[in-house]
């Protein structure tokens, strides 16, 4: 597809139970992001990805929270016992920080992100 | 916490030039300042990036002072459609590096 996409765009749980959410980065890129958004609040980073490894996971909030991307492309969320705390849009984006010789390779393209209400 | 700061809100009638303001008086020579918006239900959407020049692209033009100490967003003919919060963020260009978002400020449009 052109953009990042994300699925589901909207989901309802209650609480302890376990969710995941996906991302489609932009073909070719090889740097993913997940941020989550509060209501009222600029996104907060999670994790990131170079490639299949998570070069940076200082933004998870504690271990409920994790996140794959097996094969370089698509990534999932995944967030054990869920609490109304986690709440937010989690918006995933994409780039293609690293690659050399590319038009703004420096930008980071988000999806529309998903909103989970945890009940 | 984010290097910038902006005002939380901004109103500017339709037609008329949007001017967005925004300090990071503790920004660093290797750091470029970027803007971007995120329309309402959204992912937040690049707009321009600068180190110390001028810049203008087809959606703005960024002004950045001489001391880099503030910079100035502007949309020179605003529209509804241009109705969104708008981040500053300040950040080494072309590093696999997260983007540390602040508040914003909510641009309103008025027709």
């Amino acid at each position: 597809g052109a953009g990042v996409s994300q699925t589901p765009s909207n989901k309802v749980t209650e609480k302890g139970k376990y969710v995941e959410l996906r991302c489609d980065p932009i073909s070719g890129h090889t740097a993913l992001y997940w941020y989550r958004q509060s209501l009222g609040q600029g996104p907060e980073f999670l994790i990131y990805f170079q490639g299949t490894g998570a070069a940076d996971d200082s933004g998870l909030p504690n271990d409920r929270f994790f996140a794959v991307r097996p094969e370089g492309s698509v990534s999932t969320l995944k967030i054990q016992r869920t609490e109304r705390g986690d709440s937010a849009v989690y918006l995933c984006a994409s780039s293609l920080i690293g690659v050399p010789g590319t038009m703004r390779a420096d930008t980071q393209y988000f999806g529309p992100g998903t909103r989970l209400t945890v009940l | 916490d984010a290097k910038t700061t902006q005002p939380p809100s901004m109103d500017c009638a339709e037609g008329r030039a949007a001017n967005l303001p925004c300090n990071h008086s503790t920004i660093s020579g290797n750091e470029y300042v970027y803007w971007y918006r995120q329309i309402h239900s959204q992912g937040p959407q690049y707009i321009i990036h600068g180190l110390k020049n001028n810049e203008t692209n087809e959606m703005a033009s960024l002004i950045i002072t001489e001391d880099r100490k503030s910079s100035t967003l502007i949309l020179p003919h605003a529209t509804l459609r241009d109705t969104a919060v708008y981040y500053c963020i300040v950040n080494v260009r072309n590093r696999d590096d997260k983007i540390i978002f602040g508040k914003g400020t909510r641009l309103h449009i008025l027709p």
